[in-house]
């Protein structure tokens, strides 16, 4: 069985601080992706990661793929009010695309 | 064009009753996910189609739900006798393709059984 360890599972931080996000596994993944679900709403994609060792940025926010495919980080620099929100990466399996779900980061940036 | 729906947006239930939940993929993609999502477990896998094949069915939690595809387009995922564990948000995805790297959520249908 697949599993993605995420952590931590929440995080209540100041406007203007860092902060890392955590998805760990043991088994290796055709692909990470990371997606932000806002409350009554179904999770949005911020990025996909392929390649051991790939970094991407987008804005203030930096994903990482393991070397191994089998763990990834989010990092948000300069945290504000407006990245509060529910974070969850997931894993690709094989060919058919579907998705094993960490457990989830609930961010809360206070003003 | 429009992105995926899904409806009843909110669903109460009595315990034992058999309800239907319906998504609708963006026009022309292939693959259509369910997930579910509950507060103890996150967010699980149930049934995926490509066309209207479900390749993989693993995530089902019981013999009780089904769910099927026409025309390639919309799905129905069906709970029969609804128990109160079965309560949670359900999710709909599409893609392109199969395997494609981005799949497009929809709002969820939050399922409560009394």
């Amino acid at each position: 069985t697949q599993l993605l360890e995420q952590s931590p599972q929440f995080l209540s931080i100041q406007e203007g601080e860092n902060l890392t996000v955590y998805c760990n596994s043991s088994s290796v993944f055709s692909s990470l992706q990371w997606y932000r679900q806002e409350p009554g709403e179904g999770p949005v994609l911020l990025v996909t990661v392929v390649t051991g060792g790939e970094v991407k940025k987008l804005k203030r926010l930096t994903f990482q793929f393991g070397d191994a495919r089998k763990d990834s980080s989010l990092h948000i620099t300069a945290a504000q009010p407006g990245d509060t929100g529910l974070y969850l990466c997931a894993g690709a399996v094989g060919g058919t695309g579907k998705l094993i779900f960490g457990q989830g980061t609930t961010l809360q940036v206070k003003p | 064009g429009a992105g995926v729906s899904q409806s009843p947006s909110n669903k109460v239930t009595e315990k034992g009753k058999d309800v239907e939940l319906r998504c609708d993929p963006i026009s022309g993609h292939t693959a259509l996910y369910w997930y579910r999502q509950s507060l103890g477990q996150g967010l699980e896998f149930l049934i995926y189609f490509q066309g209207n094949s479900a390749p993989d069915k693993s995530g089902l939690p019981s013999d009780r739900f089904s769910a099927e595809r026409t025309g390639g387009s919309v799905s129905t995922l069906t709970i029969q006798r609804t128990q109160q564990e079965d309560s949670a948000v359900y999710l709909c995805a599409s893609s392109l393709v199969a395997g494609g790297r981005e799949q497009f959520f929809g709002p969820g249908t939050r399922l409560t059984v009394l």
